[in-house]
Parts: C-alpha cells; structure tokens; sequence
C-alpha cells in the first residue's frame, strides 16, 4: 500500500498549458511537501503545508499554486506552462512540520514540449 | 556559493569496496543531518539521520558529522550492486518549521 502517491507518474504537454498533479498520503501526517528535481538531481523544496495550512511558500513564479483540500491531499497546479518547468516534481510528507524524516512519491516527471 | 555542496560524481566502484561520500555546508545553523538514497526514477527515501558531532553507525553504512569543519560523511562498507543509486546529503537549522537543504547528490555505482 504506497504511503504517499502521486498522479500521473508522466506528464507531456505543450508550452502553455496549464496541468496539476495530484498527491496523496495514508500516513496520517500532518504536513506535506512539494519538491522540484531538475536535470542534475537538484532537489529544492517549493512549498509546504502544515495542517492544511501554508507554512513554506519558496520563491516560485506565481504560475504554481498549491492547493490541499485536506490533509491528506496536497495538489499543484502550474499554469502557462514553460519549458524550464521540465524536471522531476515530487511531494512528500512528515508527521508534522517539527519532524525531519520526509516521505517521498515516486516522482511526477514533467516535460514540456 | 551554494548552502551545501555535495561532489555529483559519478563514482563508480567494485563490489567489496569501502564508499565514501561527502557534503560541505556553509551554514552553521544547520543542526540536522542527513543522508537520502535514491534509486533510478524513484522518490528519495530516508537513509541516516543525525544531529551531533560523531559517528553514528546502521550495519553497513557510518554517518559522520564534522560541525567544527562544516563536513559531513556517509561511508559504506562492502558494498554491493544494490547500493548503486544517488545518495542526496539534507540538512535543517532546526525542527521547527525549517526546510530540508539538500544537496546535488552523488551518483554511486558498484559494479558486480
């Protein structure tokens, strides 16, 4: 039973598009995380919600907008999308945002064409 | 200048070797360290975690933590093919509400 899971694991589209990926977590954790993995395994945190609630807003342009509709959801959604958003995105979670064990999905892997 | 450095590699060894991967930071306020494994196309996964100064040891694999030169190490010992993945360093000033820093991760290999 995958703890935390996102959807869709691939995602091509066009320059312009607007898309969301979606994340979900059965641990019961009370904060999650998206993180973004660019072509040279860099992973840098964008945001984290604690509790529904957003504690961690990174500098991202402002088409990415998370959205968590309850605890155990934290979706995004990128509109307009460019080609420097190809990468790797991936959420995570942790029991609260107190905890440093970060549970990761498998990764939702973004090309724009 | 970059928060944590972390040589990417690739490093690429023969089974039975002793690994050593290494992370400098810049931050002294980084208290929390740790180690993350991560296999082709697949999410981060916790490997070793540590907060002082010193050695901490999980069977094969020593965490070291050098806060005075700002250095941290992961070594493995007798290495084996399934180690092959890229090992990411992260760190965190502190528990409340801080961020994971991580590193650019190192691409291990351990050929058969």
């Amino acid at each position: 039973d995958t703890a935390v899971s996102q959807t869709p694991k691939y995602l091509v589209t066009q320059m312009g598009n607007d898309k969301s990926i979606k994340c979900e977590q059965n641990l019961g954790h009370d904060t999650m995380y998206w993180y973004k993995q660019d072509s040279k395994k860099f992973l840098k945190i964008m945001f984290s919600y604690n509790n529904k609630e957003l504690i961690i807003n990174e500098t991202v342009p402002n088409r990415f907008s998370p959205k968590s509709p309850d605890k155990a959801h934290l979706n995004l959604h990128i509109n307009s999308l460019e080609l420097g958003d190809s990468a790797v995105y991936f959420c995570a979670s942790s029991q609260d945002f107190m905890n440093t064990e970060a549970f990761f999905g498998q990764g939702t892997r973004l090309t724009v064409v | 200048q970059k928060e944590v450095e972390q040589d990417p590699g690739p490093l690429s060894v023969p089974e039975g070797a002793i690994v050593s991967l290494n992370c400098t930071y810049s931050n002294s306020a980084f208290q929390y360290f740790m180690w993350y494994r991560q296999y082709s196309r697949k999410g981060p996964e916790l490997l070793m975690y540590t907060y002082s100064s010193g050695n901490k040891e999980d069977g094969r694999f020593t965490a070291q933590v050098d806060k005075s030169s700002k250095y941290i190490s992961l070594f493995i010992r007798d290495s084996q093919p399934s180690d092959s993945a890229t090992y990411l360093c992260a760190m965190k000033w502190g528990t409340s509400g801080s961020r994971l820093t991580f590193g650019e991760g190192t691409q291990l290999t351990v050929n058969p």
